[in-house]
């Protein structure tokens, strides 16, 4: 079992809808659960983060940590087309010499 | 600042031959790392350095090395290139504080096709 989960996709929805991105993992030891978002041809860049389980909004962004589930999300309200880009979900532990341990990233594309 | 930058943005290399890919931050970062992306297989982590002269290998590193003789540049070395080397490769950075792992910066990555 992979340490970390995520739908593989791709995802198409219309402009105006809500996304849900989901990851699930099984490591018990990760504390930080982030959100990059990596635009074609680009570099991942950081979204969001979440120190152990709750949830954090930043905007239309919404991201949710359930530690007893070991289940994260990213919820996108009013979607749109610039948020078409490819979603990897990443988490790590608290060490000073912790690594990311990232998903496999979904590609959204929001419809005009 | 420019942050991280790579160098070169894409090479075709042919079977057998070496290469050296560049990875360069400003932001007087302790840590830097290796990745690379595959359709399908995510970030996976090739290499890393906790600091100018100290390597350490991640998640994939055979057929890689590297190299940190300064601390603003970690090289990524391939000695001899194989088709299944073919991939994007980004170099990340970061500040050495603890828990802040996610605190990464990434490069704008390194298309390598290998023939």
């Amino acid at each position: 079992q992979k340490e970390v989960e995520q739908d593989p996709g791709p995802l198409s929805v219309p402009e105006g809808a809500i996304v849900s991105l989901n990851c699930t993992y099984s490591n018990s030891a990760f504390q930080y659960f982030m959100w990059y978002r990596q635009y074609s041809r680009k570099g991942p860049e950081l979204l969001m983060y979440t120190y152990s389980s709750g949830n954090k909004e930043d905007g239309r962004f919404t991201a949710q940590v359930d530690k007893s589930s070991k289940y994260i999300s990213l919820f996108i309200r009013d979607s749109q087309p610039s948020d078409s880009a490819t979603y990897l979900c990443a988490m790590s532990g608290t060490g000073a010499n912790s690594k990311l341990t990232f998903g496999k990233g979904i590609t959204l594309s929001v419809r005009p | 600042n420019a942050g991280v930058t790579q160098t070169p943005k894409f090479r075709v290399l042919k079977t057998g031959q070496s290469m050296t890919l560049l990875c360069a931050q400003d932001m007087n970062h302790e840590y830097m790392y290796w990745y690379r992306q595959d359709p399908g297989m995510g970030l996976r982590l090739i290499h890393y350095s906790v600091g100018e002269g100290t390597t350490a290998k991640g998640e994939v590193p055979d057929g890689y090395n590297v190299s940190r003789l300064k601390k603003q540049n970690f090289l990524l070395g391939l000695e001899s290139a194989a088709p299944s080397q073919t991939s994007v490769y980004f170099c990340a950075s970061r500040a050495p504080r603890a828990g802040l792992a996610y605190e990464q910066y990434f490069g704008p990555g390194t298309r390598l096709t290998v023939t």
